[in-house]
């Protein structure tokens, strides 16, 4: 069955350096999304993406996040400059198009800002 | 801010059907009830979705009342491996967005 892949699953980055999250959404979906999760929090949006361009973005998404569709696979969210703040679990997921509703998830890549 | 309002946990045992309620008595005529459960570190994971009529699936069954105004997600022979945070979401199915908007959840302990 296909899945959404994440990479890495955990990285550690100093305050104030950039990361680079990947996510490799299910071949034939059109929307996608990244959400984050602070440790014992809820789940929150950040954004979503459809067309080559944000659909939608949170508070949270300042312009430290950027996301991009670089090729036909990948989709990632790149945090220019990370603070302590920034340590969470980052979900990928994607959704098809059409009349299809169910978001599908990554396992998620936990996020480490030290 | 969500929504809907869930116990913040249940207990059930092994092998018999968890009932998991959830109230949304705000939604509106457009909007549907997801459930989403998310096993301890891994991605949140679809469960069921429904709109009026009650909804099955080969994970789940979903019972919405007539009013709409809250909804049961069963679990019909609970395993210790459905042990997660349980989320329920209204969303409207309208433009391309369709973002998530968490609550708590319900955190599911299936008991042997």
């Amino acid at each position: 069955e296909p899945e959404v892949t994440q990479t890495p699953s955990h990285q550690v980055t100093q305050m104030g350096q950039e990361v680079i999250l990947r996510c490799v959404p299910i071949s034939n979906h059109l929307y996608f999304y990244w959400y984050r999760q602070i440790l014992g929090q809820k789940v929150e949006f950040l954004v979503s993406f459809y067309n080559n361009e944000i659909s939608e973005k949170s508070e949270i998404f300042d312009d430290q996040f950027s996301v991009e569709r670089p090729d036909g696979s990948n989709f990632t969210l790149k945090i220019r400059s990370t603070k302590l703040e920034d340590s969470a679990m980052y979900f990928c997921a994607s959704r098809p198009t059409g009349s299809a509703y169910e978001q599908y998830f990554g396992p998620g890549t936990r996020l480490t800002v030290t | 801010d969500a929504k809907t309002t869930q116990p913040p946990s249940m207990d059930c045992a092994e092998g018999r059907a968890a009932n998991l309620p959830c109230n949304h008595s705000t939604i509106s005529g457009n909007e549907y009830v997801y459930w989403y459960r998310q096993i301890h570190s891994q991605g949140p994971q679809y469960i069921i979705h429904g709109l009026k009529n009650n909804e099955t699936n080969e994970m789940a069954s979903l019972i919405i009342t007539e009013d709409r105004k809250s909804s049961t997600l069963i679990l019909p022979h609970a395993t210790l491996r459905d042990t997660a945070v349980y989320y329920c979401i209204v969303q409207h199915n309208a433009g391309n967005n369709r973002k998530l908007i968490w609550g708590l959840g319900t955190s599911l302990a299936v008991n042997p």
